[in-house]
């Protein structure tokens, strides 16, 4: 059964600071995995997608990294701004029996950025 | 083009009556999926539709149960509901039959049940 885990659950940051947020997952036998961001009370935005031939994706300030053999994903966000504040959920696309994919979620990291 | 949108976006029931909750997909987007977010277990798999049809179902009691139109509008159905249900129902659709295009997700459903 496939798990995810984001480390931390929350990380407070000034402005301006570079940062990395992890996901890792125990089954390597994923399709893609995606980082989402959500903002408090609202749905999910997709910020990247990682298909699992690939190794990153950059999009703005942010950069995505995947590490298929060792279960590991980062979101690297630089130059850090208030409105980067939301929880960043990361979640691994995962082929079920039917044949069929699905989206297996992490918990989330709360990120404040502090002006 | 018009994003996901789920209706209604808050809703209070109390315990044992049913609700039905409804999603649109972005236009020309063939898959929906269901998703459960609470505190506790965050964000959990409900189902999946592609054409009308459930492809995937996740880990949850028969109570609930979900549709697909042929305009690909979906709704999802909750019977006898429990405290528990209480939760931020979200709706994610995509265009093809694979997972590995990007999901794009609805606002959510605010459910809570007393």
């Amino acid at each position: 059964k496939q798990e995810v885990t984001q480390i931390p659950a929350a990380l407070s940051v000034p402005e301006g600071e570079n940062l990395v947020l992890n996901c890792s997952f125990t089954d390597s036998a994923i399709y893609n995995l995606q980082w989402f961001r959500q903002d408090p009370g609202k749905g999910l935005t997709s910020l990247l997608l990682i298909q699992s031939s690939q190794r990153e994706q950059t999009s703005g300030r942010l950069n995505a990294s995947l590490d298929k053999s060792s279960g590991r994903s980062t979101l690297y966000i630089a130059a850090s701004q208030p409105g980067d504040s939301a929880t960043y959920l990361c979640a691994v696309g995962t082929l079920t029996q039917g044949g069929s994919e699905k989206l297996v979620f992490g918990k989330g990291t709360k990120l404040t950025v502090n002006p | 083009k018009a994003g996901v949108t789920q209706t209604p976006r808050y809703l209070i029931k109390t315990r044992g009556q049913q609700v039905t909750l409804s999603c649109s997909p972005i236009s020309g987007h063939r898959s929906v999926s269901w998703y459960q977010q609470t505190p506790g277990q965050g964000l959990q798999f409900l189902f999946e539709y592609f054409s009308e049809t459930q492809r995937n179902k996740g880990n949850f009691p028969g109570r609930f149960s979900g549709r697909q139109f042929s305009n690909s509008r979906s709704e999802m159905n909750v019977s006898t509901l429990e405290l528990g249900d209480s939760a931020l129902y979200l709706c994610a659709s995509s265009f093809g039959p694979r997972g590995t295009d990007t999901q794009y997700f609805g606002p959510g459903t605010r459910l809570t049940v007393l």
